[in-house]
């Protein structure tokens, strides 16, 4: 069974505009990762956040995390068409040691 | 390798036929993971390794899907008598380490494609 879910499912905005995905998920965690998937085959990493940290920046992304609210955001500001792709959020499971993704938000960014 | 590498990148099969699915992980990543994608779906877990041993196959569809891990190294995921619906892209990920204490971030090789006819 899948445990994040990512809120929405898809996204399309004109370039240069901030892009935000968020992710609910529903057990406790440890970490929360977030990836990239183009063109369906291998997913990049992006970000991790630990879940005794509550924003955390890289370049034009930042991703915050909310443990009383299980949900996470990724922002990507200023956005490029080559951010277009399927962004994922990825647990870490308290008490277990697997990455659990949930179903992704498609995003389109159009030039 | 500098990544990790899944092979054979496209595979199609008859229904019926067994097939294996391999992933040479990054060198020294202890933890490897098998993943299940259909199109334009998110990610099903299958299976996760710690060394060579599985703690969690609790992912696996079935008891025609199999996996093992040896040397620490390459896995091989094994599918019997497949079905239409086993027809999905299977990733294999690898990380240096997902203890609770000090998870990292996962590595992904670019999947393998299996359609079943």
């Amino acid at each position: 069974s899948q445990q994040g879910e990512e809120d929405p499912q898809a996204l399309s905005i004109q370039e240069g505009e901030n892009a935000t995905m968020n992710c609910s998920y529903k057990t406790s965690i440890n970490n929360l990762q977030w990836y990239r998937q183009n063109s369906g085959r291998g997913l990049v990493h992006l970000i991790l956040i630990r879940s005794n940290e509550r924003e955390k920046h890289s370049g034009r992304l930042r991703v915050t995390l909310d443990t009383s609210k299980k949900s996470s955001s990724l922002l990507i500001t200023a956005s490029r068409a080559a951010d277009t792709a399927s962004y994922f959020c990825a647990t870490g499971q308290l008490g277990a040691q697997k990455l659990v993704f949930g179903q992704g938000t498609r995003l389109t960014i159009n030039p | 390798g500098a990544g990790v590498s899944q092979s054979p990148s496209n595979k199609v099969t008859e229904k019926g036929k067994d097939v294996e699915l391999r992933c040479d992980p990054i060198s020294g990543h202890t933890a490897l993971y098998w993943y299940r994608q259909s199109l334009g779906q998110g990610l099903e877990f299958l299976i996760y390794f710690q060394g060579n041993s599985a703690p969690d196959k609790s992912g696996l569809p079935s008891d025609r899907f199999s996996a093992e891990r040896t040397g620490g190294s390459v896995s091989t995921l094994t599918i019997q008598r497949t079905q239409q619906e086993d027809s999905a892209v299977y990733l294999c990920a690898s990380s240096l380490s997902n203890s609770e204490e000090f998870m990292t971030e996962a590595f992904f090789g670019q999947g393998t494609r299996l359609t079943v006819v």
